[in-house]
């Protein structure tokens, strides 16, 4: 079986500080790892994916995340937060032999002026 | 230019109807895919194609159809709709079904069953 898991139902932080949205993951096998982010009433996008190589994974609007092995995490990161950054965001994760995606059940990320 | 887009956007109906949702995407992609969101915002597959083929079907209630009529159309039919059946639903497409594969969303339908 595979899950993934965003302990945090909110992250709040002042515009400018850096951000940090947690995800850890369990499934067999190698994991490929996504972050997708919702503004509300809209749907998802697309923000960065770990397939294999660098754990360091950089994507769109300045986010960026870290897949660590042993810990079984895949954090999102932005060295500056920024309001409009303000918004939902899914963690998901899919195994080598799996068509399907699972998403953590998401963060509502507020930053504030 | 929208690259998945799906009608209605919203929709409103009575329990018992039968209702469809349409969902189209014009990236020249092989697979889509049906995700229910819940109330609480979590996000479950429903169903996926890939070339016309149904690669995914999960533990949905019989009530609910996927059609797909070509690779770039991915439709869903809901019938006997229930109160239970108020969500976001939203359509996504990707390159194909591999595990690197990214998905791309539509914009949701808003379903509210009365």
């Amino acid at each position: 079986a595979q899950s993934v898991a965003q302990p945090e139902d909110q992250v709040n932080v002042a515009e400018g500080n850096p951000l940090t949205v947690k995800c850890t993951y369990s499934v067999s096998g190698n994991p490929y790892l996504f972050w997708y982010v919702q503004y509300p009433n809209r749907g998802l996008q697309f923000l960065l994916k770990y397939i294999t190589g660098d754990n360091l994974v950089k994507g769109s609007y300045g986010f960026e995340a870290e897949f660590n092995k042993s810990q079984t995490s895949f954090h999102l990161k932005k060295p500056s937060a920024l309001v409009s950054d303000s918004a939902l965001y899914f963690c998901a994760v899919r195994r080598d032999s799996s068509y399907k995606l699972i998403f953590g059940s998401g963060t509502r990320l507020l930053v504030r002026p | 230019d929208t690259a998945v887009s799906q009608t209605p956007k919203y929709l409103v109906t009575q329990m018992g109807n039968d209702k469809s949702i349409k969902c189209e995407q014009n990236l020249g992609h092989d697979t889509m895919y049906w995700y229910k969101q819940d109330s609480k915002k979590f996000l479950k597959i429903m169903f996926s194609y890939n070339n016309k083929e149904l690669i995914i079907n999960e533990t949905v209630p019989n009530r609910f159809s996927p059609k797909s009529p070509d690779k770039a159309h991915l439709n869903l039919h809901i019938n006997s709709l229930e109160l239970g059946d108020s969500a976001v639903y939203f359509c996504a497409s990707s390159q194909a079904a591999g595990r690197t594969d990214t998905q791309y969303f539509g914009p949701g339908t808003r379903l509210t069953v009365l």
